[in-house]
């Protein structure tokens, strides 16, 4: 009974490859969150959605995009991948959108940019 | 801005007590949450404090000042499993839950 999951776990590629990684929670929660977490372990939040909404996006390059589809499900893609987009890639979820909500992370996603 | 501070890395004998402090800045405060993260793991949820004082779950407790704006975790009967790293985050001022995390404290537990 997995409460956030996602796919891929590991995931290798060329760069300027195109990929994209799935995220899915079955809590019932309203909100769901895009993390990066970079070689110095430090999580740093990319995109928030509240119910298919947008409603936190970061200083992050338009070659990420994210897409919920419903509430339950929070998609990442990314063009054309550098380098730097080496990361581990975590998906999380909250009941709801206020600051005092636990938010509950999924396994990560390890992306190796060769 | 916000500004969260917490030593890089500690280490600590197994049956010992270790407390793991955090300081944070921020232009309105809306809680403290520490997280822990196993080495190639997810972080997983410990506790949150918004009220000022002590709270005891377990072996683990969290500590609040908010007029310091600081924060402490403490392990209480170490145990090896409990090195990992440790995240003081808040949530961002300027609204929704937008966690802002520390680096993160590394814990290392030797027998």
């Amino acid at each position: 009974d997995t409460a956030v999951s996602q796919t891929p776990k590991y995931l290798v590629t060329q760069m300027g490859n195109d990929k994209s990684i799935k995220c899915e929670q079955n809590l019932g929660h309203d909100t769901m969150y895009w993390y990066k977490q970079d070689s110095k372990k430090f999580l740093k939040i990319m995109f928030s959605y509240n119910n298919k909404e947008l409603i936190i996006n970061e200083t992050v390059p338009n070659r990420f995009s994210p897409k919920s589809p419903d509430k339950a499900h929070l998609n990442l893609h990314i063009n054309s991948l550098e380098l730097g987009d080496s990361a581990v890639y975590f998906c999380a979820s909250s009941l709801r959108t206020s600051g005092q909500e636990t938010q509950y992370f999924g396994p990560g996603t390890r992306l190796l940019v060769l | 801005g916000q500004n969260i501070d917490q030593p890089t890395e500690m280490t600590a004998t197994e049956g010992a007590i270790v407390q793991i402090n955090c300081t944070y800045q921020t232009s309105g405060f809306n809680g403290l949450f520490w997280y822990q993260q196993h080495a190639g793991e997810a972080p997983t949820f410990l506790s949150y404090n918004v009220l000022d004082g002590l709270e005891e779950k377990g072996r683990f407790s969290s500590f609040l000042s908010r007029s310091k704006g600081y924060s402490y975790l403490l392990l209480k009967e170490l145990q090896m499993k409990d090195s990992a790293s440790y995240l003081c985050a808040v949530p961002f001022s300027g609204g929704y839950n937008k966690l802002i995390f520390g680096a993160g404290t590394r814990l290392a537990v030797h027998p």
